[in-house]
């Protein structure tokens, strides 16, 4: 089975923090994902990587970043943290494109 | 844009009763449709997917039905258990080969 782990299931930051946000997936899976989940607005994509070292934006990329060094790895930044940035945040990733996306548990992120 | 929606953000069944969740999609070339579920504090989790070429696909107490000429899917599940309670959203492609786009979700409920 696939296994898509985020370093935290709660979070408290403050305004203004840098955060960071970390997901492993174990399948040597080409694609990852990182998305936000709000009542009413459904999963939206922040950003994605197909690649080591590659990025690209998603829906709504305005006020963070992404990293991903190591192929197993792809962490999610935001720069400064706001109180709009609360918010349940998923991880996922894929083998190829028009695969299965597989999911994180998430982290539930309360910016204060 | 492509976009997919639930038909009912709600769906109330008794045990033992099969449930079907409807889902519609905009694009009539989208080649790939993926169903999840969504238990409470935890990730999307992947049930079942489904191709183009194909109307019908079955797993474990799920069938998936496509309907390429309404641009509809349905998921049905047989014998609705109380585990079954959780979310469901319908996937499809999102504009390029790496991205999806989800609906917003039906709530279902199993009654004892």
């Amino acid at each position: 089975d696939v296994k898509v782990t985020q370093s935290s299931r709660y979070l408290v930051k403050r305004t203004g923090e840098k955060v960071f946000l970390e997901c492993v997936q174990d399948m040597d899976h080409e694609n990852m994902f990182w998305y936000r989940q709000d009542p009413g607005l459904g999963l939206r994509l922040i950003y994605f990587s197909y690649d080591v070292k590659m990025k690209e934006k998603g829906d709504i990329p305005e006020g963070y970043s992404v990293s991903r060094e190591k192929k197993e790895r792809f962490s999610l930044i935001l720069e400064s943290a706001s109180t709009n940035q609360t918010s349940m945040y998923l991880c996922a990733s894929s083998l190829w494109s028009n695969q299965p996306q597989h999911f994180g548990d998430g982290t539930r992120l309360s910016i204060l | 844009g492509e976009s997919v929606g639930l038909h009912l953000p709600t769906l109330s069944v008794q045990e033992g009763d099969n449930s079907i969740i409807n889902c519609a999609y905009s694009n009539s070339a989208s080649d790939y449709f993926i169903w999840y579920k969504q238990e409470s504090g935890k990730g999307p989790q992947f049930i079942i997917d489904i191709r183009s070429n194909m109307d019908k696909r079955q797993g474990q107490r799920v069938t998936v039905l496509l309907n390429k000429t309404v641009k509809h899917l349905s998921l049905q599940i047989a014998a609705t258990q109380p585990g079954d309670s959780a979310v469901y959203f319908c996937a499809g492609p999102g504009g390029s080969n790496y991205k999806l786009t989800f609906g917003k979700g039906t709530l279902l409920t199993v009654n004892p």
